[in-house]
């Protein structure tokens, strides 16, 4: 079956840098776009951008453009979120979410949510 | 940008019908999606293009789009069915194109 399983809780400093992996298996991993979505606490979702499986194309909100980078490695099925330059009100739980493959912009299955927490 | 609007709750005694709504400008002409969330695990989508179920979910859930309003039916309430519910559409033409709904918090009485 489908599995998107996400790396570790992090805590960062203010202004560091985190990366979040996205290890997919049970699909064939350059059909699907990934997304990446965050729920700060007590809040609604929140998109960030996604990256295409197959050309490594992205598209970011731009609300994160020039602070996220999504990469993938299609070596390994894995897609990677890096968030620079940390502020408190990114303490979040992160998601990776795969887009359906008839519509990329749905979101079918997602990954357990890596907590990064912003504290000095 | 493209806004979502949902109740922030939602309250109904089992067995009966939870209607969710989910407001946007001309929503009608969009596809959308819903997501349901319990307590510290990750979203699940039980409806997409405005009424289509995965093959996971039950035939309790439903959804129906027109005009500026977006409806998730569940019928036949169960205990297991609250939780946080979220509509999602994608609109190409601002930013971010992918927009969630705040979500409405479904309480079985």
């Amino acid at each position: 079956q489908v599995q998107l399983v996400q790396s570790g809780a992090e805590v960062k400093k203010p202004g560091a840098s985190v990366t979040v992996s996205c290890t997919a298996s049970g699909y064939t991993f350059t059909d699907h776009y990934i997304h990446w979505v965050r729920q700060a606490p007590g809040q609604g979702l929140e998109w960030m951008g996604w990256i295409n499986g197959d050309s490594g194309n992205t598209d970011y909100s731009r609300k994160f453009q020039g602070r996220v980078t999504m990469t993938r490695d299609t070596s390994i099925s894995t897609q990677y979120m890096e968030v620079h330059s940390l502020r408190s009100d990114d303490t979040a739980v992160y998601y990776c979410a795969r887009g359906s493959y008839s519509d990329p912009y749905y979101f079918d299955s997602w990954g357990q949510g890596t907590l990064v927490t912003v504290s000095s | 940008s493209y806004v979502l609007t949902q109740p922030p709750s939602v309250s109904v005694a089992p067995g009966q019908t939870a209607r969710i709504t989910c407001g946007g400008n001309n929503i009608g002409r969009k596809s959308v999606h819903w997501y349901q969330q319990k307590p510290g695990q990750a979203p699940v989508l039980v409806v997409y293009d405005d009424s289509d179920r995965p093959s996971w979910i039950p035939e309790r859930f439903s959804g129906s789009n027109s005009g500026n309003t977006a409806t998730l039916s569940i019928s036949s309430v169960e205990a297991g069915d609250e939780a946080d519910y979220s509509c999602q559409v994608w609109d190409g033409s601002s930013d971010p194109s992918v927009v969630f709904g705040a979500g409405t918090k479904l309480t079985v009485l």
